[in-house]
């Protein structure tokens, strides 16, 4: 069955510390790959990207996420984090040839940014 | 702000009754998605509409259901209501298969 999988539900970190989120999924094709975040209260919002090409993306607020097709994996980096990144993120999947993109979400990483 | 609205941001009824939540996407885009977000099951899809067609279901309950109407605005209506139904609903666009862009979601609470 088609799946994304979030290793972690909870990180605790303080402010500037290094934060790797990792996800991975298992899915039979080509896949496009997305990670969301979701502050406090809010709506999700794309963080960043992958459809082909790169394997290395830059998103958005300083994150980057990195593709390792071999392993089915599209972990989310971010070199230096602030109280600011405290919230939930998503790792998010679809099939290049699903014509209409439905998005397959993992289970969310809920991140705590300490001072 | 994405640009994709949904109203009303919270509601609150009573288990058996019937609600709509509305949706417009942002401008130029032609496909929409509802999601339905809930502790116990997480972010799940229920169901996709392109241009007015509905072009993918996922875990939709019958008691649910949707459409999108000439100017691409959705409607999502959730009948018999029961308190497992208490949940997030969010709404995306997107233009054709690219990222989809999310409203800020409303809030259902059925007592």
């Amino acid at each position: 069955a088609q799946s994304v999988s979030q290793h972690n539900h909870h990180v605790i970190l303080s402010e500037a510390a290094s934060l790797e989120l990792g996800c991975n999924y298992s899915y039979g094709g080509t896949v496009n790959l997305f990670w969301y975040v979701q502050y406090p209260g809010q709506h999700l919002q794309l963080l960043l990207k992958y459809f082909s090409g790169d394997p290395l993306v830059k998103g958005i607020k300083g994150f980057e996420a990195e593709f390792i097709k071999s392993k089915f994996s599209f972990n989310l980096r971010k070199p230096s984090v602030q109280w600011s990144d405290t919230a939930e993120y998503f790792c998010a999947v679809n099939l290049s040839t699903d014509s209409w993109g439905k998005l397959q979400f993992g289970a969310g990483t809920q991140v705590v940014v300490t001072p | 702000d994405s640009g994709v609205t949904q109203t009303p941001k919270h509601l609150i009824t009573a288990t058996g009754q019937r609600v709509t939540l509305r949706c417009s996407p942002r401008s130029g885009d032609l496909s929409v998605y509802w999601y339905q977000q809930s502790l116990d099951q997480g972010l799940q899809f229920l169901i996709q509409y392109y241009n007015g067609e509905e072009r993918a279901k996922g875990n939709i309950l019958e008691r649910f259901s949707a459409q999108q109407f000439p100017d691409l605005h959705s409607e999502l209506n959730l009948s018999s209501l029961e308190l497992g139904d208490s949940a997030l609903y969010f709404c995306a666009s997107s233009v054709g298969r690219g990222a989809q862009f999310f409203g800020p979601g409303t809030r259902l609470t059925v007592l």
